[in-house]
Formats: structure tokens, C-alpha cells, sequence
């Protein structure tokens, strides 16, 4: 059964980079058919699509965060990870990664990580 | 972007009835409007996906219909165990997958 575990700093600096990886078990990240995302969720409020990866590299980002985004792959590690830069209290999120399937299944997301808390202070 | 549109935004109800949550898109989205079910404290998990297709594993009381701008999840016998927020999804505009605002289901 596919798994996701996300692991990185509970806890950023302002002004400093967010580092998150999400460790894939129980199956492949290098399959053609899936791609691999990203999703935020401030403290009390809805979901923010971040953006997502496939193992070749291709890399679709969020517009309103695409200047500040970078997504990466280790298919060795079968993980893929996910950068922050310049991060402000707005930031502060709890951030999951997620697959996402193919066009005809609706490009829906259909196995989550638990998710892991960010917090912005110095 | 393409906005998604929850209602009602806080929902409650008794077990036993039956619940309609409605997502209303700004622009046609064909089928590409998938919903998740989200508890206190866990991450989202899928539900329908393409509008009306049932996620694996997902009891048949929930359902989804629609097409274009307007979709609808139902919930034909609520549970106490359906205590979640709700949210639907647009993944037809590449590459920002909006989400509605969410639907906070509470159980009298």
C-alpha cells in the first residue's frame, strides 16, 4: 500500500528557506503515470495547491508562489522535495504532499501524507 | 484563475438525513472537480473524483453529480463518523488546482 511521510524543520526563520521531503513507500515514484504535489494549509483555514513533479522533472507551480518555489526529485531515494525561499509568517502552514493521478482519473489526488507543521519566527 | 464557490459554508444536521453540499465553478470545468473529506486533524482524503466517480473504498452513501459550473456532494444517510469539513477541487485549469473554501459538516 502506497505511503507518504513528510519530514523537514518544524520551525524557519523569516526571510529564510523552507525545506520539506516526502519519502514514498510501497510503490514507485518513477512511474510514468503519476505525478507528485505539494499542498499547503494555514493555520485554521483551506487548501492552497503548491504545485507538483513528476520523476522526469517536469514541474508545474502555483503562479502566485512560483517565484519563490522549487521542486526536486531523487528517484534513488524515491523521494521528492520541496523549497521555500524567502518565507514570511504568511508561510506558516501545515504542508502535504500528495499524488496526483493521470489525466483520466481527473488529475485528482488520491494518497496524502499526514502532513507536517511549518512555523515562521526567528 | 478559476474561482471555486462553497455553500453553505457551515452545515448542520442529524444522523440519519440527507446532506447536499453544493461548489459552484466561474468558469465551465467540464468534469475535472474531485471532493475531499477532511477530519479534525488529518490530512484531506479523496472522495469523488471526475465529478461522480467513487473513490475505492469510500462508502456508497456519499456521491457526486455534475458538469460545467455546478456540482453537488451528497451524503444520502449521514453518520456520526462524517464529521469533517469538505472540500471540492478543480484540476482542469493547470497548473493552480483550486480548492473551494471548504463546508464544515457538524452533527446535531
Amino acid at each position: 500500500q502506497l505511503q507518504l511521510q513528510e519530514s523537514g524543520p518544524g520551525l524557519v526563520k523569516p526571510s529564510e528557506t523552507l525545506s520539506l521531503t516526502c519519502s514514498v513507500s510501497g510503490g514507485s515514484i518513477s512511474s510514468t503515470r503519476y505525478y507528485w504535489g505539494w499542498i499547503r494549509q494555514p493555520p485554521g483555514k483551506g487548501l492552497e495547491w503548491i504545485g507538483t513533479i513528476h520523476y522526469s522533472g517536469s514541474t508545474y507551480y502555483n503562479p502566485s508562489l512560483k517565484s519563490r518555489v522549487t521542486m526536486s526529485v531523487d528517484t534513488s531515494k524515491n523521494q521528492f522535495s520541496l523549497k521555500v525561499s524567502s518565507v514570511t509568517a504568511a508561510d506558516r502552514a501545515v504542508y502535504y504532499c500528495a499524488r496526483r493521478l493521470p489525466d483520466y482519473d481527473y488529475y485528482a489526488m488520491d494518497v496524502w501524507g499526514q502532513g507536517t507543521t511549518v512555523t515562521v519566527s526567528s | 484563475d478559476i474561482q471555486m464557490t462553497q455553500s453553505p459554508s457551515t452545515l448542520s444536521a442529524s444522523v440519519g438525513d440527507r446532506v447536499t453540499i453544493t461548489c459552484r465553478a466561474s468558469q465551465s470545468i467540464s468534469s475535472y472537480l474531485n471532493w475531499y473529506q477532511q477530519k479534525p486533524g488529518k490530512a484531506p482524503k479523496l472522495l469523488i473524483y471526475g465529478a461522480s466517480s467513487l473513490q475505492s473504498g469510500v462508502p456508497s452513501r456519499f456521491s457526486g453529480s455534475g458538469s460545467g459550473t455546478d456540482f453537488t456532494l451528497t451524503i444520502s444517510s449521514l453518520q456520526p463518523e462524517d464529521l469533517a469539513t469538505y472540500y471540492c477541487q478543480q484540476s482542469y485549469s493547470t497548473p493552480r488546482y483550486t480548492f473551494g473554501q471548504g463546508t464544515k459538516l457538524e452533527i446535531k
